[in-house]
Parts: structure tokens; C-alpha cells; sequence
């Protein structure tokens, strides 16, 4: 079946700290691959997205690779702020037409000042 | 402007009582789901309805029920047969079709707390 594995958190950065959240994923055929972020009692918003290897999703600074060859999906920032202080989920949708997306546990990512 | 609406923000219930939780959409979306989140975990699929008056069960279906009478609404009722009611539970919609993939916007939430 489907899955996606996440680096265990929490993460805590200095601010202008360089992140990286890893992200590998099993999956039959071709998935598209996400990040979300959820703010402290939020609901999810999409970050960034990419639907085929080698494709690059990037938003706001943050970017990560779709890796096919090593099934990753890291997403990386070069210089965090306090407000990007969240909890990070990567998450996979099967294919074209599917409807259930799979998601990691989360990564919470504290950024202090 | 368009969104996802769950109401309430906060809800506290009595153990063995049924609570319904809303959720409403203006996106014109024909696909709607149901997650629970608990701390720690990812968010795990309740239900999901690709079209009006159609709804399939997610990985964690028992214990709950779900309606898909409007296209705008998508209520799911958390009955007493659900072992561990307590979790933050968010809906989503989508609109399939779109390229090779469908975005899924997500509410606010809705935490549940069973006393």
C-alpha cells in the first residue's frame, strides 16, 4: 500500500537557519506529492506541490524535488523566520482520479528568534 | 470569498452521546472528505463523497456516519460506537479532474472533546 515516512520532530532552528524536512514515500505508479503546513489550530494549507519526478515545487522559500530515483520528497528552506513556526505534513496522492490522499505524521518545526 | 466552513471551533459532548459536525463549502467542489487528526499522528481518512448523495468509507469509517444531501455540505455525526471520539477532526474538498491531480483546501477544524 500506500505510505509516507517523515523525520521525527519537533525541529528547533535559530532564525536564518537553513531547514530541511525529509520525506521518502512508497507508492505503486506515478504519485503527486505534497507538503501542507498547519498553523497552531489551523486547518491545512497546500504549501507546494509536484506531480512527476524531477519536478520542483517552491513557495513562500520553501522548495523540494520530486526524487523518484531515491523516492524523496525533502522540503528544504534557506533561512527560516519565527513565523514559519508549524507543524509540516508531506502527503501523496495516488494518481490521476484518485481521491485519498496519504499523509506523513508531521513534523513540528519551532523557529525562535 | 470562497472557502471551507466547520462549525463549531469547540466541542465537548457526554460520553455515549451522538454530535454531529458541520462542514460547508462554496467552492463549487464536487468531492468532499473527512479527516481525524491526533497529536502526533497524520491525518487519517474518515469518509470521502465524490458526488452528491454517493460517500465511501476512509481507513478509520467505524464509529462514524456521514450525508451528502447538498453539494455545499458534507455533515459527519460521531456516534457513541466510536471508541475514542476525542481528536480535531478537519474537512476537506476538492474538484477532481483538474490536470493529474486535485488539490484538497482544507477547513479550519473542529476539535471534539468527550467528557
Amino acid at each position: 500500500g500506500n505510505s509516507v515516512t517523515q523525520m521525527e520532530g519537533p525541529v528547533t532552528l535559530s532564525e536564518e537557519a537553513f531547514l530541511t524536512i525529509n520525506c521518502t514515500y512508497t507508492a505503486t505508479g506515478y504519485p503527486s506529492l505534497f507538503w501542507y503546513v498547519q498553523y497552531p489550530g489551523e486547518g491545512l494549507q497546500l504549501l507546494l506541490k509536484a506531480t512527476k519526478a524531477d519536478d520542483k515545487g517552491s513557495n513562500k522559500g520553501f522548495e523540494a524535488t520530486y526524487r523518484k530515483e531515491t523516492t524523496s520528497f525533502h522540503l528544504e528552506k534557506g533561512s527560516v523566520q519565527v513565523s514559519d513556526s508549524a507543524v509540516y505534513f508531506c502527503a501523496l496522492l495516488r494518481g490521476a482520479g484518485s481521491y485519498q490522499l496519504t499523509f506523513g505524521k508531521g513534523t513540528k518545526l519551532s523557529v525562535i528568534p | 470569498d470562497g472557502g471551507i466552513t466547520q462549525s463549531p471551533k469547540y466541542l465537548f459532548r457526554k460520553e455515549g452521546q451522538n454530535v454531529t459536525l458541520s462542514c460547508e463549502q462554496n467552492l463549487n467542489h464536487d468531492a468532499m472528505y473527512w479527516y481525524r487528526q491526533d497529536p502526533g499522528q497524520g491525518l487519517r481518512l474518515i469518509y470521502y463523497s465524490q458526488i452528491v448523495n454517493d460517500f465511501q468509507k476512509g481507513d478509520i469509517a467505524e464509529g462514524y456516519s456521514v450525508s451528502r444531501e447538498k453539494k455545499e455540505s458534507f455533515p459527519l455525526t460521531v456516534t457513541s460506537a466510536q471508541k475514542n471520539p476525542t481528536a480535531f477532526y478537519l474537512c476537506a474538498s476538492s474538484e477532481p479532474g483538474q490536470g493529474s491531480y486535485n488539490e484538497q483546501f482544507f477547513g479550519p477544524g473542529t476539535r471534539l472533546t468527550v467528557l
